[in-house]
């Protein structure tokens, strides 16, 4: 098993392009999450969901959009990259909210 | 609300003693209380997690004690090792979000 696979490992956009961060799970979990790491600051949920076809906000949803479509995937999009979101971004999946979060390797995006 | 505060920030000690590192939450709904540990450059893993019914759990070197009442738990590290060197994060989970602390890093000199 892949785990969760995330794609690409490194990026770096100017202000104002967009971009989607792709993030797939072969665990049939249903539960995944977006989380994005600044320094000294831990992770902070941005957007997850409980299953196909539900999304929800978390603590800093503005900017970002995700969408659902299937159990395995779930992509994270940037609508107007902004320095702010120059960050370490990392999706994790789980069968439910209390059971381990497997996270995937990260996405280290740059916005200059 | 769903904040969880994580102490110290930095934390070192000698090889073979003990660390402890605390967390508190304010949201009486959160039942599901994990610790993460991420080595630099690398993604968090899980190392231990306890719930709301369970006052302690152990494995092996690592136990983390939660107090429901004052809404605090702790994660202890036994006999460190230099590998044991990482930053850990607490996180609180209730209704379907996971809330994690700042982080702290740990560092175990020979």
């Amino acid at each position: 098993n892949a785990g969760v696979t995330q794609t690409p490992k490194f990026q770096v956009l100017k202000t104002g392009q967009s971009m989607t961060l792709q993030c797939a799970q072969d665990m049939n979990h249903e539960y995944m999450s977006w989380y994005r790491q600044d320094p000294g600051m831990g992770l902070r949920l941005i957007h997850y969901s409980v299953g196909a076809g539900i999304t929800d906000q978390g603590e800093v949803p503005n900017g970002y959009n995700v969408s659902r479509s299937t159990t395995e995937d779930f992509p994270l999009r940037l609508l107007s990259a902004a320095p702010s979101q120059t960050s370490v971004y990392f999706c994790a999946s789980s069968y439910s909210i209390r059971q381990p979060q497997h996270f995937g390797d990260g996405t280290r995006l740059s916005i200059l | 609300g769903e904040n969880v505060e994580q102490h110290p920030s930095t934390l070192s000690v000698q090889e073979g003693d003990s660390a402890v590192i605390k967390c508190t939450y304010s949201d009486s709904a959160s039942n599901y209380f994990p610790w993460y540990k991420q080595e630099l450059g690398k993604r968090p893993q899980l190392i231990i997690d306890i719930r709301s019914n369970v006052g302690e759990k152990k494995d092996q070197r690592i136990a983390v004690t939660l107090n429901k009442t004052a809404k605090h738990f702790s994660l202890h590290i036994t006999e460190t090792q230099p590998e044991d060197s990482a930053v850990y994060f607490c996180a609180r989970g209730g209704g379907n979000k996971l809330t994690f602390g700042t982080g702290t890093q740990l560092k175990v000199e020979l």
